[in-house]
């Protein structure tokens, strides 16, 4: 079965610092992989997409990374700043099947304090 | 702002009530979804449109739900006899088309069945 697993489930960090997400998949063939972000009462903003042939994208100052032998994703958040406090979700296309079809992990919800 | 907007953005109603939530898509995009969201979990996908054709539902779409497009542009989602385990944030997303192009979602509406 396709899965996407996230870890950590939550994570709070102080303003400023740095955080690492994850994300394992199953989803095998996929065709991208992107994070996207969800503000509490809002729906998903995409933040990287990257295919399965690249290692890295970065927008600002999140930085995804993939690894695809051993099937797994990171989200770094470097400098983070309150406005960073959300959900991030880790979703994987698949490569057979209907277009458009996504597999969401149930995201990782980070609070950033002053 | 992604361009899809959803209406209403909350809705508080009776069990046994039917409700109806409406889509905008971005204008050119003839791809649309609908997805559930329930707290702590990512999307679940309930049904998907290419232009006015619904050509996939899921298993989770009841025989009390139903969606339609009827001219290729905006859609509607209607429950029937709402229960409580109905209640969820419906988000709709769309896209242009393409392995790799993205999904904008929108706002979602937040229902709450009492």
């Amino acid at each position: 079965k396709n899965q996407v697993e996230q870890s950590p489930q939550s994570l709070i960090i102080l303003e400023g610092k740095n955080c690492t997400l994850q994300c394992n998949y199953t989803v095998s063939p996929f065709s991208n992989l992107r994070w996207y972000k969800q503000d509490t009462g809002r729906g998903p903003v995409s933040l990287t997409i990257m295919t399965f042939s690249e290692n890295t994208k970065s927008n600002g100052r999140y930085t995804a990374t993939l690894d695809a032998d051993t099937k797994q994703s990171s989200l770094h958040i470097t400098a983070s700043q309150l406005s960073d406090s959300a959900s991030y979700i880790c979703v994987v296309s698949p490569a057979l099947g209907r277009q458009g079809n996504l597999i969401f992990g149930k995201g990782t919800k980070l609070s950033v304090k002053p | 702002d992604t361009g899809v907007s959803q209406d209403p953005r909350h809705k508080i109603t009776k069990r046994g009530q039917n409700v109806t939530f409406r889509c905008d898509p971005i204008s050119e995009h003839n791809r649309l979804y609908w997805y559930r969201q329930t707290l702590g979990q990512g999307p679940e996908f309930l049904t998907y449109f290419q232009n006015e054709a619904q050509l996939e539902k899921s298993r989770l779409l009841s025989d009390r739900f139903s969606a339609e497009r009827p001219k290729g542009s905006f859609s509607t989602l209607e429950i029937q006899r709402t229960e409580q385990g109905d209640s969820a944030m419906y988000l709709c997303a769309t896209h242009s088309g393409g392995a790799g192009n993205e999904q904008f979602f929108g706002p979602g509406t937040r229902l709450t069945v009492l």
